[in-house]
């Protein structure tokens, strides 16, 4: 089945400073790659999404890109804040009929230093 | 729209004892997913539903779990015996073919197996 890696496993940064978060993933079947935020005590939210048909998405300050033949994607987060300080997952999707069954990346801890 | 709900939002109970989670999914998706998350194992997909019928429960850990959909509008998902193993934050998310698939989160239930 599906297995999505996930790296690092914690990114400190200055504020302003841009972050990097990589995730590979081994079923070239997948088609469907979203990235969640998931602060302190709270539930895991969408940031930001890239299907398969696309090499790279931007929504403000963050981006993702996508490189099908190396099975892997980036999450690029510039100009961190503080309030980027959260638990960030990568996950993958290949779920049969088009069902959106996700596998998810183990986390990117980042903290944002003022 | 007032999300994904779950209930409870935590639950203590002794070892032994029946737990049931519940979750009511956002009106008009027919997707639902219960995850489990721990430190040790990061987000794990247990089973989800489309239409409200099981599609894949291969990540249910073992027999002392189960869950159901009765409805478009409800599920449960119950351990029985409950081990202090099980302990963790359970997720419900729902998503929608009309939406692109995007899996919203309910606020999870935090569960305490003494």
């Amino acid at each position: 089945g599906e297995n999505v890696e996930q790296h690092p496993s914690t990114l400190s940064v200055q504020e302003g400073d841009s972050a990097v978060i990589k995730c590979t993933y081994s079923d070239s079947a997948s088609n469907y790659f979203p990235w969640y935020k998931q602060e302190l005590g709270k539930r895991p939210q969408l940031i930001i999404d890239i299907r398969s048909n696309v090499g790279e998405k931007k929504d403000q300050r963050i981006a993702v890109t996508l490189n099908k033949t190396a099975k892997h994607f980036s999450l690029h987060i510039t100009e961190t804040q503080p309030e980027d300080s959260a638990v960030y997952f990568c996950a993958a999707s290949n779920g049969p009929g088009g069902y959106n069954k996700l596998i998810f990346g183990a986390g990117t801890r980042l903290a944002v230093h003022p | 729209d007032a999300g994904v709900i779950q209930s409870p939002r935590h639950e203590v109970t002794e070892m032994g004892q029946e737990v049931t989670l519940r979750c009511k999914p956002i009106s008009g998706h027919n997707s639902l997913f219960w995850y489990r998350q721990t430190m040790m194992r990061g987000l794990e997909l247990l089973i989800y539903f489309n239409n409200n019928v099981p599609i894949d429960d291969s990540g249910m850990p073992e027999d002392r779990f189960s869950a159901k959909m009765p409805n478009a509008s409800f599920s449960t998902l119950k351990i029985q015996p409950s081990e202090p193993r099980d302990s963790a934050v359970y997720f419900c998310a729902s998503s929608s073919r009309d939406r692109g698939y995007e899996q919203y989160f309910g606020p999870g239930t935090r569960l305490t197996v003494t």
